[in-house]
């Protein structure tokens, strides 16, 4: 497999289930990125994690956990979710230089994301 | 407020026909600059991005894209559009963080 790959492509889930969306990159990134795609929205940033280090959550419910185990892998919890929240979940990688607020940031490469209903 | 703004939701064009898609942006630094594409049920593959020097930068699929500074502007183009670049076309700014900002994005249709 190259580049970022994401599983399940599709997930249809009740409001009372536990699930978890599963992130792998192989492009040698150190940082990972979820985002939320809804209809006629912008995507928005969820969740960002430098060096397996979680370093942005963009308010999002606590209903959405990540879960960073190494810079390949991310993966994305959800449990009690609600209609709302059905949405295309994208994940993207990217090669980050240094640490900390002088760090640098490259290109972000998107997978394909899980198409996620909430029924 | 920073923002970006894609004016057009949906453009329909001939196979063959040139092809704009606009996008303004709302930045306060020096922005770095994406267009990515977005086919039906599939994640942003990039085409093109502007970080510094010539304005004018060229992408993949025949793409390219000029920054003009002036008009806060980063626009599109193709001269000849082929049927396979039906997509979603999505702008993006930033700098070397992690926060970019998307725009809603423009729908192409391509007619034969």
């Amino acid at each position: 497999e190259t580049g970022v790959t994401q599983t399940p492509r599709h997930l249809v889930m009740g409001m009372t289930n536990k699930k978890s969306l599963k992130c792998e990159q192989h492009l040698g990134h150190n940082a990972m990125y979820w985002y939320k795609q809804s209809a006629k929205k912008p995507l928005e940033l969820m969740f960002v994690y430098n060096f397996k280090e979680q370093t942005e959550n963009n308010s999002v419910p606590s209903r959405f956990s990540p879960e960073c185990p190494n810079s390949s892998h991310l993966f994305l919890h959800l449990h009690t979710l609600q209609p709302e929240d059905s949405a295309l979940y994208l994940c993207a990688s990217s090669y980050r230089s240094g640490g900390g607020t002088s760090g640098r940031t490259d290109t972000q490469y998107f997978g394909p994301g899980t198409r996620l209903t909430v029924l | 407020a920073q923002s970006v703004t894609q004016p057009d939701i949906h453009i329909t064009v001939s196979e063959g026909a040139s092809l704009e898609l606009r996008c303004n942006y709302s930045y306060g630094a020096t922005p770095y600059l994406f267009w990515y594409v977005q086919s039906p049920g599939q994640g942003l593959q990039l085409l093109l991005k502007y970080f510094s020097g010539d304005t004018l930068v060229q992408g993949i699929k025949g793409f390219e894209a000029e920054f003009k500074r002036s008009q806060s502007s980063f626009n599109l183009r193709k001269p000849s559009v082929h049927w396979s670049d039906a997509a979603e076309y999505v702008c993006a700014v930033g700098n070397n963080t992690d926060k970019l900002i998307f725009g809603t994005g423009t729908r192409l249709q391509v007619f034969p």
